[in-house]
């Protein structure tokens, strides 16, 4: 059973282009979370998505950042005319049902975004 | 506001030894989860264990385990006979219960553990 996959692990870009991210949630996940760590900090909630739903993206800045969930493929967060400030690890997690519980997050292994 | 503190930047001890890495937090709410994570340098973020609010024993796994103080606001994590491979950096969340029942975490800026030899 895989766990949560996401790509590409890396990507640079430079400022002014667009950064897709991509993940897979694990089989049998219909609930994806999008988190992101700047350098030497803790991780942020950005969005939460279920398919075909934006949940709570609260935590999304307001401009240039969206996030969907299709009912087929993967999840994808799109962050346009990129900045160095993006410049940060971006991990989605996915659980099976919503939070209650023991019920925990599973993390995929993050991409990292450098923005030059 | 929700809050989770951790106070050490970095620990050291030795291999063998035990080590407790420090947490606190601030909620009003009366139902949460405490979650502690490991991040090793490779980068994926590893659930360790969970302690729930109205849980009454501290939660265990394998060597791990929570010391759950909570009129204190406090959520410890304890290792037990460290190895080189608990070196890496250790994050302590929380979800709050009326976050509408979904896995909105928030997280403390961590502790960097190294284990020596």
């Amino acid at each position: 059973n895989a766990g949560v996959m996401q790509n590409p692990r890396h990507l640079v870009r430079r400022r002014g282009q667009e950064a897709r991210l991509r993940c897979s949630p694990m089989k049998g996940h219909s609930h994806v979370y999008w988190y992101r760590q700047l350098p030497e900090e803790g991780l942020k909630f950005m969005v939460y998505l279920q398919k075909e739903n934006i949940i709570d993206e609260s935590g999304m800045p307001k401009e240039r950042f969206s996030a969907e969930f299709p009912k087929e493929g993967p999840s994808i967060l799109r962050i346009q005319q990129v900045v160095r400030g993006d410049s940060a690890a971006y991990f989605c997690a996915s659980s099976e049902i919503g939070g209650a519980g023991a019920n925990v997050l599973t993390f995929g292994a993050g991409s990292r975004l450098t923005v030059l | 506001a929700q809050k989770i503190t951790q106070t050490q930047p970095g620990m050291f001890v030795q291999e063998k030894e035990a080590v407790t890495l420090d947490c606190t937090y601030d909620t009003s709410d009366q139902s949460y989860g405490l979650f502690w994570y490991k991040q090793p340098s490779s980068g994926e973020m590893i659930f360790l264990i969970y302690q729930g609010s109205y849980d009454e024993q501290n939660a265990t796994e394998g060597r791990y385990s929570l010391n759950f103080q909570k009129a204190r606001k406090s959520a410890n994590l304890v290792i037990s006979a460290s190895q080189l491979g608990d070196s890496a950096m250790y994050f302590c969340a929380m979800r709050e219960g009326f976050s509408g029942g979904y896995n909105k975490l928030i997280f403390g800026a961590g502790t960097r553990l190294a284990v020596h030899p």
